[in-house]
């Protein structure tokens, strides 16, 4: 089993949809949560970062985590064809020696 | 201010030969981790370095090694290339502490081994 989760898509939503993407984690001790955007042929950038249970909004974009459930997912509302990439979740343990480990990524398309 | 910065961006070797990348943090961000990436196995994990030491490692052989230097800048070193080294290797500064997760990374290397 991965440590970090999440279907590599693609995920095609139309423009000014909601685009939800999900992860989930092996490691219940995880306590940090992170999503990082990757265009094709750029580097990752980080867009959100979650420490606890519920919901964090930042513009378009809402984390969700759940610690029982061991899942964290992003919401994209009002998506637009500019986020169109490669969205990584990862998870840190903050406790212990252990670095930030990434998921394979989640291709989303936003049609136009 | 100034972003990650990583030389070389490319760069191309031959099997059996070393490589040696180097890495500029942003100003102020004194941990500096390392991972590799490529289309079939994504982002894996090298190293974490915060105030020259070493605070983790990934599953990479040996031939993969690294260090900080006491401006914070950091360089990785490949031995002994192998075909399957061929990837993107991407460097990544954080304030460090509770802020580790939050990376930014640089543009990375991308080393071809033929």
């Amino acid at each position: 089993q991965k440590e970090v989760e999440q279907n590599s898509g693609p995920l095609s939503v139309p423009e000014g949809a909601i685009a939800s993407l999900n992860c989930t984690y092996s490691d219940r001790v995880s306590q940090s949560f992170f999503w990082y955007r990757q265009y094709s042929g750029k580097s990752p950038e980080l867009i959100m970062s979650i420490y606890s249970n519920g919901d964090k909004e930042d513009g378009r974009f809402t984390a969700q985590l759940n610690k029982a459930s061991q899942y964290v997912s992003l919401l994209i509302r009002d998506s637009q064809p500019s986020d169109s990439a490669t969205y990584l979740c990862a998870v840190k343990r903050d406790t212990g020696r252990r670095a930030l480990t990434f998921g394979s990524g989640t291709r989303l398309q936003v049609q136009p | 201010k100034a972003g990650v910065t990583q030389t070389p961006r490319y760069l191309i070797k031959t099997r059996g030969q070393q490589v040696t990348l180097s890495c500029s943090p942003i100003s102020g961000h004194r941990s500096v981790s390392w991972y590799q990436q490529t289309p079939g196995q994504g982002l894996q994990f090298l190293f974490e370095y915060f105030s020259e030491t070493q605070r983790n490692k990934g599953n990479f052989p040996g031939r993969f090694s690294g260090r900080q230097f006491s401006n914070s800048r950091s360089e990785m070193n490949v031995s002994t290339l192998e075909l399957g080294d061929s990837a993107l290797y991407l460097c990544a500064s954080s304030l460090g502490g509770r802020y580790t997760g939050e990376l930014f990374f640089g543009e990375g290397s991308r080393l071809t081994v033929l």
